[in-house]
């Protein structure tokens, strides 16, 4: 089956320092990567879409600047956290798509970010 | 974001019930509905989905009804177990490429 494998699975890291998350799939090309945010004991929220070669869509109310989107290849796209604050703190999650019709949606492991 | 309202946000059942959980779309386009299970610190994992040309699907203990008209699915899990006690997540999107909306989600906590 499709695998998809996100790296790191835990980061800590100082206020104030860029992190990045690293999400890749490993046994097939993927058109499309999903970046969610999950709050503990909340559900997955949107972060933004991205398509291999082009600019990641993001959600309304998503800082581009501060969530960089990079998805340079068909099997792999980053989530790079800039100048990082506590508030950002939370669980990342990519998941990953063929774009065909009858194949699902892939997620990651996930990487919890804590920032002190 | 079209909604997506899954319910209840928490159930517990005892070993071989079979837990319900519900969800209500909006949006007619939606043509995918999974179903996700989630354990902590984990993403989720596909569990079982259906396409709203059918009203049911069964995979092993996992059984999605579909309603098309009213436009809410559930998701059933026979024989509960321990192992299964995780957040569920149900989820509508398009044909795949398109992004997923998520319920809210369910925990579920199966008793021995």
């Amino acid at each position: 089956g499709a695998v998809v494998s996100q790296h790191p699975s835990r980061v800590i890291c100082k206020s104030g320092t860029s992190v990045k998350i690293e999400c890749r799939s490993l046994d097939f090309q993927a058109t499309t990567m999903f970046w969610y945010r999950q709050f503990p004991k909340q559900s997955l929220m949107l972060m933004a879409t991205s398509n291999e070669g082009s600019k990641a869509t993001y959600e309304q109310g998503v800082e581009k600047d501060k969530f960089l989107i990079n998805h340079a290849s068909l099997t792999l796209s980053t989530l790079t956290v800039t100048s990082a604050h506590p508030e950002d703190s939370s669980f990342y999650i990519c998941s990953a798509t063929l774009g065909e019709a009858n194949y699902g949606y892939t997620f990651g492991s996930g990487t919890r970010l804590t920032v002190v | 974001q079209q909604q997506v309202k899954q319910s209840p946000q928490s159930l517990i059942v005892q070993k071989g019930g079979i837990p319900i959980i519900n969800c209500a779309y909006e949006n007619t386009a939606f043509d995918y509905f999974p179903w996700y299970q989630q354990f902590p610190g984990k993403g989720p994992a596909l569990l079982i989905a259906i396409r709203p040309d059918v009203s049911e699907k069964k995979e092993g203990r996992f059984t999605i009804s579909f309603n098309k008209s009213a436009k809410q699915f559930s998701l059933h899990i026979m024989d509960s177990q321990p192992g299964d006690s995780a957040t569920y997540f149900c989820a509508a999107g398009g044909d795949a490429g398109n992004m997923l909306t998520f319920g809210g989600g369910t925990r579920l906590m199966v008793k021995p």
